[in-house]
């Protein structure tokens, strides 16, 4: 197995500015999803792809989109970034409803 | 009201403890139910499912009371290892996302 791999590990970002951060699933998961843990809370749901289409998406604005691409990997990209964008950005694969495998996430600060 | 609360915490225990953490959920619709375990500044990863019929790992129990909306998590001699923050975890049926609860924080002393 390898895994699931997020990229980049940290990264600081000054507001206003977009980010992108990726993720490659667990070989053979087909969904993914996207998750942001802000300090001392649970991970919320921002989205899910599964076969390159969104299929399910959590109270996030706009300015957060994803992609996934055929070899189901995934982006998400957040547009016009705040000071409360700071978090810990899970991702998380699956094959169809089996148990989600999370990454160890990217740390993104936003100064 | 937060769709899944958790105890607070945080619990500090001794070693050889029986500790158990509560969770409430207020969709009635919700199907799947699960406890994940988070290390600090790790990911989180599946501890157990829930199943309504409750169900055991070694030292771990879940519990699902469905007419209550309430789940539980029961750890009995607790290790030092046993230290994480535990998440109670709720999905509904016919919706991809997964709702969190906040975690408890447990730290198992010697």
């Amino acid at each position: 197995e390898t895994g699931v791999t997020q990229s980049p590990t940290h990264l600081i970002k000054t507001r206003g500015q977009q980010v992108t951060l990726r993720c490659s699933s667990q070989s053979g998961h087909n969904t993914v999803s996207w998750y942001q843990q802000a300090l001392g809370q649970g991970p919320q749901f921002i989205f899910q792809y599964y076969r390159e289409e969104e299929n399910g998406r959590g109270n996030f604005p706009p300015r957060f989109s994803g992609l996934q691409f055929p070899n189901y990997s995934s982006e998400l990209n957040v547009n016009a970034l705040e000071l409360d964008d700071s978090a810990l950005y899970l991702c998380a694969s699956s094959l169809a409803e089996s148990t989600r495998l999370f990454g160890s996430g990217t740390r993104l600060t936003v100064v | 009201r937060k769709e899944v609360e958790q105890d607070p915490g945080p619990f500090n225990v001794p070693e050889g403890a029986t500790v158990a953490f509560n969770c409430t959920y207020s969709n009635s619709a919700s199907q799947s139910f699960f406890w994940y375990r988070q290390d600090c500044r790790k990911e989180p990863k599946l501890l157990m499912s829930v199943y309504s019929s409750g169900n055991e790992d070694g030292r771990f129990t879940a519990q699902l009371n469905r007419a209550s909306q309430y789940i539980s998590l029961l750890i009995r001699d607790s290790k030092l290892s046993d230290s994480a923050t535990y998440l109670c975890v709720v999905n509904m049926a016919g919706n991809n996302d997964m709702r969190f609860g906040a975690g408890t924080r447990l730290t198992v002393k010697p």
